[in-house]
């Protein structure tokens, strides 16, 4: 079973607007971290926010908040006021107690319109 | 001052070949990871080492042969190169914990040809 779902494989949004991309994760184990990364175009990974397990406030970074739903596991990342830099890939990750690694879901390609 | 750092960026070969991918990190991190992105984007994990020692080895191909020479760097050799094996591959490193963040190298886009 995955571990980490994100079901739009792609997502358009005007610019100043804003966007939540989701994600659902699956796992037993009480101790976990979720975090959200973004791939430019130019490749590389850039680490965006990251919720653990025990946080009772959702996090936020700037424009970047995440709506963390521990019931329904869920971490959806919300972009608030979309700027044409903000196209790009994205994904959700989870990382497990232990000497676990991170465990990605497919990601979303966001892009950004004037 | 790059925190990690991979080469070659690019890495252009004829199937059958033997090529390593060099990682370093100057972090201070325990431990360091191997990733592969495929022609799809989905990043799967190959390797991972906490303080040299191997501690997870997904269902990787023996062709790819992870060696760390110390608690900084993780190369990856690859023999006998494949088609398949063209992919991007990321070095990574972290701190050991839930809650601690991976930090990537800028990848190496590797093309067998």
């Amino acid at each position: 079973a995955q571990k980490i779902t994100q079901t739009q494989p792609g997502m358009f949004v005007q610019e100043k607007e804003a966007v939540t991309l989701d994600c659902t994760y699956d796992t037993s184990d009480p101790s976990y971290g979720l975090f959200w990364y973004k791939q430019p175009s130019s490749g590389e990974m850039i680490f965006l926010i990251y919720q653990g397990s025990y946080d009772q406030q959702n996090a936020t970074e700037g424009r970047y908040s995440l709506n963390f739903q521990k019931a329904r596991k869920s971490a959806n990342l919300v972009i608030s006021a979309s700027q044409l830099g903000d196209s790009a890939m994205y994904f959700c990750a989870m990382r497990e107690g232990g000497y676990s690694t991170l465990t990605f879901g497919k990601g979303t390609m966001l892009l950004v319109s004037p | 001052d790059t925190a990690v750092s991979q080469t070659p960026k690019y890495l252009v070969t004829q199937m059958g070949n033997d090529k390593s991918i060099k990682c370093e990190q100057n972090l201070g991190h325990d431990t360091m990871y191997w990733y592969k992105q495929d022609s799809k984007k989905f990043l799967k994990i190959m390797f991972s080492y906490n303080n040299k020692e191997l501690i997870i080895n997904e269902t990787v191909p023996n062709r790819f042969s992870p060696k760390s020479p110390d608690k900084a760097h993780l190369n990856l050799h690859i023999n006998s190169l494949e088609l398949g094996d063209s992919a991007v591959y990321f070095c990574a490193s972290s701190r050991t914990g839930f809650n601690e963040k991976l930090f990537f190298g800028s990848g190496t886009q590797l093309s067998v040809l």
